[in-house]
């Protein structure tokens, strides 16, 4: 089982929105609505952000937002802020024997 | 509040065995799955294998299937990540995560064990 394709970094200004794409196979990301989505900051353990493609834990910022469209699913952080910087990692069920599968990881940088 | 408390971070040397732990406070224990996720140096997230405390049912990855075991001991809601015989590849931060089983979503996280193996 391949590890889900992310973007190695994005970047954008305050104030900025950006978006992570996620690409996966019809094993995963396209066929069960279950990916979510973490925050990684520097030294730190991941964070839930979404989950079930577009849900928001309790406490979460709605400046985050999920989606899903055939294999690939995005994540979208607007009105970017210094504090989002931070690794972000995608991750789906897989029927695969793997049960699950993340994504290689996109760097988040606000300029 | 749910937490996941891991034990401290371990330095071994090759061909040790090493068991790290994580326990749960904060929650029904044995509702929920635990996973155990490596991040080796500068890498990404890497799930190895869950169990569940409720009847210590397990599930590993092909990829660590048989390099580590997964244990739990309900009665002081703690997991266990072990290892029979370390290798300098092992040394890697490992994480604990509790999973939500019907949104297949790692909602709570331990602070991470760092393990180094070095001769």
């Amino acid at each position: 089982q391949s590890a889900l394709t992310q973007p190695a970094s994005v970047s954008g200004s305050p104030g900025q929105s950006i978006t992570i794409s996620c690409t996966g196979t019809s094993s995963d990301v396209g066929g069960y609505n279950y990916v979510s989505w973490y925050q990684q900051r520097p030294a730190k353990a991941p964070k839930l952000m979404v989950y079930e493609v577009s849900n928001r834990p309790s406490g979460v910022s709605n400046r985050f937002s999920g989606s899903k469209s055939g294999n690939t699913a995005s994540l979208t952080i607007s009105g970017l802020q210094a504090e989002d910087e931070a690794d972000y990692y995608c991750s789906s069920y897989t029927s695969s024997s793997t049960f699950y599968v993340f994504g290689t990881g996109t760097k988040v940088t606000v300029l | 509040e749910v937490q996941l408390v891991q034990s401290g971070a371990e330095v071994k040397k090759p061909g040790e065995s090493l068991r790290i732990s994580c326990k749960g406070s904060g929650y029904s224990f044995t509702s929920h799955w635990i996973s155990w996720v490596r991040q080796m140096p500068g890498k990404g997230l890497e799930w190895m294998g869950r169990i569940d405390p409720s009847d210590s049912y397990t599930n590993y990855s092909p990829s660590f299937q048989g390099h580590v075991t997964i244990s739990a001991d309900k009665s002081i809601s703690t997991a266990y990540l072990q290892w029979s015989s370390l290798k300098a590849s092992d040394t890697a931060m490992y994480y604990c995560a509790r999973g939500d089983g019907s949104t297949w979503a790692f909602d709570y996280w331990g602070q991470g064990t760092q393990v180094t193996v070095s001769s």
